[in-house]
């Protein structure tokens, strides 16, 4: 069964500040995986999509990675900014999870002034 | 873009009321989801259609039920709501079964019973 786990849970870094949240999954054999944006009572936004053949995606001042085999992906948040306050979910697609999407349980950031 | 459309951002009914949630997909997807997102329980599957008329059940189906008589449309039914059903619901749709091409999820509607 597909487990996938982001950390920190939570953080919190001032304005400026480049940043890392992380995600990581058990079973390697996805068809993609996805980073989303949820705001507070809001639904989700696709931020950046990596397909399994793929190593990174960049959109802006962010970059995912993926590395397939130890089961990680990083999403990378440059020159942070108040509003990119949310939170942030990685998803992934797997086969043995019937195509369904497998979520983590989110990194709520703050990005204070 | 892509656009999943939720009919009602907020909603507020009656214990034991036949409540619809609306969906509607914009890009002829496939696959259309309904999930329920609780603090602390994050987002879990209730239903999911692969085809116009078909219907599988998620982790969640209980006190649910769905229909899909076209396929860009999703509907979610509560047969008679209970204040447990109290959540955030979020529409998706994907382009096709195993897609490369992710998931569009709508705005969400925050459905009180009360």
């Amino acid at each position: 069964k597909q487990e996938v786990t982001q950390i920190p849970a939570a953080l919190s870094v001032p304005e400026g500040e480049n940043l890392v949240l992380n995600c990581s999954f058990t079973d390697s054999a996805i068809y993609n995986l996805q980073w989303f944006r949820q705001d507070p009572g809001k639904g989700l936004t696709s931020l950046l999509l990596i397909q399994s053949s793929q190593r990174e995606q960049t959109s802006g001042r962010l970059n995912a990675s993926l590395d397939k085999s130890s089961g990680r992906s990083t999403l990378y948040i440059a020159a942070s900014q108040p509003g990119d306050s949310a939170t942030y979910l990685c998803a992934v697609q797997s086969n043995n999870a019937g195509n369904m999407l497998t979520f983590g349980g989110g990194t709520r950031l703050m990005v204070k002034p | 873009d892509v656009k999943v459309t939720q009919s009602s951002r907020y909603l507020v009914k009656r214990t034991g009321e036949k409540v619809f949630l609306e969906c509607v997909q914009d890009m002829d997807h496939e696959n259309m989801f309904w999930y329920r997102q609780d603090p602390g329980l994050g987002l879990r599957l209730i239903y999911f259609s692969y085809d116009v008329k078909m219907k599988e059940k998620g982790d969640i189906p209980e006190g649910y039920s769905v229909s899909r008589e076209k396929k860009e449309r999703f509907s979610l039914i509560l047969e008679s709501a209970s204040t447990n059903q109290t959540s955030m619901y979020l529409c998706a749709s994907s382009r096709e079964k195993g897609s490369i091409y992710g998931y569009t999820f709508g705005s969400g509607t925050r459905l009180t019973v009360v």
